[in-house]
């Protein structure tokens, strides 16, 4: 399986800051990489599919970028609302594989 | 409307078996593929095993191939897991999930329910 690396593992952010979480993938996943949210006791929800295509219903300060190993979601300027975890998946292949998580938090 | 409804999770000795159902919404039922995605308590997103809404292939993670099965009943617009050989480390909500029409990720989930193996 692939395996996906996500860091940091926590973050600690202001509102309005930029916020940059990295998502590695063990080889390359082409484009095939989407974002979800997840806020305490809820299920997730999809952000960006295909590195950076948006859901339909995301804001756009949400953002994705990346090709092969590596990839990026940006929140241009964190609002109190994002203060939640985010996974990366990767979609190039089954058995399907999360990274660890991200934690952003308010500083 | 899409909808999602997990039922049947509960408490269960290490070795036994339960089985967790989905009802699904006609609409998501009929023509997209339904995944079982797990979550651990305080930990990650795990995928656990998903039905293709054409022709009813299978795929299953490593950690859980040759315990659990997938299955659809399109009389009951029901996707269902049954867990058999059952360990502590299965401890987790159990959420279903449809798969987007655009790509191998989940664009609607359901709430979930809690399977603890104790």
């Amino acid at each position: 399986d692939i395996q996906m690396t996500q860091s940091p593992s926590t973050l600690s952010a202001s509102v309005g800051d930029r916020v940059t979480i990295t998502c590695r993938a063990s080889r390359s996943i082409s484009s095939w990489l989407a974002w979800y949210q997840q806020k305490p006791g809820k299920a997730p929800k999809l952000l960006i599919y295909k590195a950076s295509s948006l859901e339909s219903g995301v804001p756009s300060r949400f953002s994705g970028s990346g090709s092969g190993t590596e990839f990026t979601l940006t929140i241009s300027s964190l609002q109190p609302d994002d203060f939640a975890s985010y996974y990366c998946q990767q979609h190039y292949s089954y058995g399907l594989t999360f990274g660890g998580g991200t934690k952003v938090e308010i500083k | 409307e899409v909808q999602l409804l997990e039922s049947g999770g509960g408490l269960v000795q290490p070795g036994g078996s339960l089985r967790v159902s989905c009802a699904a919404s006609e609409i998501i039922f009929s023509s997209h593929s339904l995944s079982w995605v797990r979550q651990a308590p305080g930990k990650g997103l795990e995928w656990v095993s998903t039905i293709s809404g054409s022709d009813n292939t299978t795929y299953y993670a490593d950690s859980v191939k040759g315990r659990f099965t997938i299955s659809r009943d399109s009389s009951k617009n029901t996707v269902y897991l049954q867990m058999n050989s059952l360990r502590a480390e299965d401890t987790a909500v159990y959420h279903c999930a449809k798969h987007s029409a655009a790509a191998t990720v989940f664009d609607y989930w359901g709430q979930g329910t809690l399977v603890t193996v104790s």
